[in-house]
């Protein structure tokens, strides 16, 4: 079965650099949501979309922007980063907003910056 | 606001022993619970989730956890676990109402050794 897709699995960048991560849903998702994961840490809510539109959103510095496209892939910008930007970035998808139900996650894109 | 609690940061286990994986949680509202696991450099997985209904929730992999409301209590547990069981286990909240966010607790690394 298709599972969520990130891309790329693993980024290094240096300090005050741009990054962009993807997320592709699993087929007929329509939500998306991103977590961050600092080294030994726990996965930290960022942002969620549904039907394009945000739905929820968490602990998102103003340096991060995202968003969710027609096609219901996701992208989430990252600016000016810092040290501190080093960590695993999950991406997942649910039909629906997750409520009671579940969201898959996907790989993680592991974003290093020097 | 939420909050989820793992007391053990590291459980050492020898293979085929009982283990049990604590987690507490506090909220001023009604939420459902999950587990997931996490090997080494991969995602999120599901491993089973409380909704409502029966107290004792059976998972995927031989574990199970039961629900205490009185205790706020979410424990995780598997009769007898196998050296493939070793990983990172998260228990996470997630609110009834318009909140679609998981929270997190901070992990608990399963040990499981000859």
């Amino acid at each position: 079965a298709a599972g969520v897709i990130q891309s790329p699995r693993h980024l290094i960048k240096e300090k005050r650099e741009t990054a962009t991560l993807k997320c592709y849903p699993i087929p007929r998702h329509d939500t998306v949501y991103w977590y961050q994961q600092g080294p030994g840490q726990d996965p930290q809510f960022l942002i969620s979309f549904y039907e394009k539109m945000q739905s929820d959103k968490g602990s998102i510095p103003d340096r991060f922007s995202a968003q969710q496209f027609s096609d219901y892939h996701s992208e989430l910008n990252m600016s000016s980063l810092e040290l501190g930007d080093s960590a695993l970035y999950f991406c997942a998808s649910s039909s629906g907003l997750a409520g009671a139900g579940r969201e898959y996650f996907g790989p993680g894109t592991r974003l290093t910056v020097l | 606001a939420q909050s989820v609690t793992q007391l053990d940061s590291q459980v050492p286990v020898f293979e085929e022993a009982p283990v049990e994986l604590r987690c507490n949680y506090s909220s001023s509202v009604s939420v459902y619970l999950f587990w997931y696991v996490q090997y080494p450099n991969q995602g999120l997985q599901l491993l089973l989730k409380y909704l409502s209904g029966s107290t004792l929730v059976k998972g995927i992999n031989g574990f199970e956890a039961e629900f205490n409301k009185s205790q706020t209590s979410f424990h995780l547990r598997k009769p007898s676990v196998h050296i493939s069981d070793t990983a990172e286990y998260f228990c996470a909240v997630r609110r009834m109402d318009s909140s679609y966010k998981l929270i997190f607790g901070s992990g608990t690394r399963l040990l499981v050794r000859p």
